[in-house]
């Protein structure tokens, strides 16, 4: 079957800087997403792998390991705005979206 | 980015009665939308894939006679909850996949909070 796994709840403090990991096992690739949702709006798109490495894009990167099943999406100098649920999403050799569970970060003064 | 719109953002309904919630492509035209559902604190659960002048693909487990979905032009997609019940309640999201965008993300809707009492 398909899965992605990512943790459920992670905590951090303002300005610091926090690494949200996802593992997944899907028939085909063709790209993995990261999203953003903060709580009762839709998602909103953060960032796409399709090749491995790094992106960076302003305080997000998100990095990508397509031998390892692996991906992590890295935020720095956190601000209290960035209290959301971040999705992990692979498409797959459909180019359907297999979503994770997402990972709820709690921001912290 | 593209804007997909939806609406209503909110309804509360009786049970028994049928709620329609559309979603629009507002700067791009969408040959496919998505509808999801998503329960609290969980993931989004992908309902159907809706296709342009064509019938909907539904996953496995949604019934396609409660949830009827219709999409009649390449910029509006309806979902019709019929006959809903309390366990319908949920929050439910639209997104279309632009295909000038060079990632093929899909773009969201705002998403419609239902509540069937």
């Amino acid at each position: 079957g398909q899965n992605i796994d990512q943790p459920t709840e992670m905590t951090a403090t303002e300005g610091a800087i926090v690494q949200i990991n996802c593992t997944y096992q899907t028939s085909g690739f063709n790209g993995l997403f990261w999203y953003q949702q903060h709580a009762g709006e839709a998602p909103t798109f953060l960032s796409y792998n399709v090749l491995d490495g790094l992106e960076e894009k302003g305080r997000f990167s998100s990095f990508l390991s397509r031998s390892k099943g692996y991906s992590y999406l890295l935020l720095k100098e956190l601000q209290m705005k960035d209290s959301a649920s971040y999705l992990c999403a692979v498409m797959d050799s459909n180019y359907q979206l297999i979503w994770g569970a997402g990972t709820k970060l709690i921001i912290k003064p | 980015g593209a804007v997909v719109s939806q609406h209503p953002s909110r309804v509360i309904c009786k049970s028994g009665t049928s709620v329609k919630i559309e979603c629009r492509s507002l700067d791009f035209q969408a040959t496919t939308m998505f509808w999801y559902r998503q329960f609290p604190k969980k993931s989004l659960m992908l309902m159907a894939t809706s296709n342009e002048g064509s019938k909907a693909t539904y996953e496995q487990g949604v019934e396609k006679d409660k949830f009827l979905i219709n999409h009649a032009s390449l910029t509006l997609s309806t979902l019709t909850v019929t006959s809903a019940h309390p366990e319908d309640s949920s929050f439910y999201i639209c997104s279309a996949r632009d295909y000038r965008s060079p990632y093929n993300e899909q773009f969201f809707g705002p998403g419609t909070r239902l509540t069937v009492l």
